[in-house]
């Protein structure tokens, strides 16, 4: 049963235009959701955070939208750079809980030229 | 900076080996992690732990076990490796026992693992 889902196993989008990365859940426990970034041969890495008594947090060309109504998050690049090419995972878990993430299957953006 | 570092980026093993991962961190987190990354599957939590000596049962923990003897070390074990065992395993570390606003894991580089 995937809990976090994301939909979109690629995405291409041009550089300086905006990248649209989608995951839905289905966990109503879930409350904090975390977006990672992987290049190859590396391992993840933390890119940006929302709880959910937010709807939106920004950082840089980062932004993080979350609709809990719908269950949905999305994770906005403006503008798309050539660095950005990487698989994008979203991650969830309830908070007050054992600190563990259920992570989604990963969104393989490439920005290109 | 946070650094998790895992023994060996590759590694090729025989169908039955025992396999050992070793994961160790330098920054006294609680929580240790062990996940499998395979396409189209995303990250899978094998196992974790919260402090030494404790371990629970992840969401795909058959075929291995972990041990922590160390608050720093983190050791997966593939007791009889098979072929559907070959895959990119992860460790990370958080640091608060509680999932909590502003946790987040930190990730050493992988091993990949190919089971023959």
């Amino acid at each position: 049963d995937q809990q976090v889902k994301q939909n979109s196993p690629s995405l291409s989008v041009q550089e300086g235009r905006i990248s649209i990365l989608n995951c839905d859940y289905t966990n109503s426990m879930f409350d904090y959701f975390l977006w990672y970034k992987k290049y190859p041969a590396e391992g993840p890495t933390f890119l940006i955070s929302i709880s959910s008594i937010k709807d939106k947090n920004e950082d840089g060309r980062f932004t993080v939208f979350l609709n809990k109504s719908a269950k949905h998050l999305s994770l906005h690049i403006v503008p798309s750079q050539p660095g950005d090419s990487a698989v994008y995972f979203c991650a969830a878990t309830p908070t007050g809980t054992a600190s563990k993430l259920t992570f989604g299957t990963g969104t393989r953006l490439q920005v290109t030229l | 900076d946070v650094k998790v570092t895992q023994s060996s980026r590759y590694l090729v093993k025989r169908t039955g080996e025992k396999v050992f991962l070793e994961c160790v961190q330098d920054m006294d987190h609680e929580n240790m992690f062990w996940y499998r990354q395979d396409p189209g599957l995303g990250l899978r939590l094998i196992y974790f732990s919260y402090d030494v000596k404790m371990k629970e049962k992840g969401d795909i923990p058959e075929g291995y076990s972990v041990s922590r003897e160390k608050k720093e070390r983190f050791s997966l074990i593939l007791e009889s490796a098979s072929t559907n065992q070959t895959s990119m395993y992860l460790c990370a570390s958080s640091l608060w026992p509680v999932a909590g606003e502003g946790e987040t894991q930190y990730f050493g580089p992988g091993t990949r693992l190919l089971v023959l």
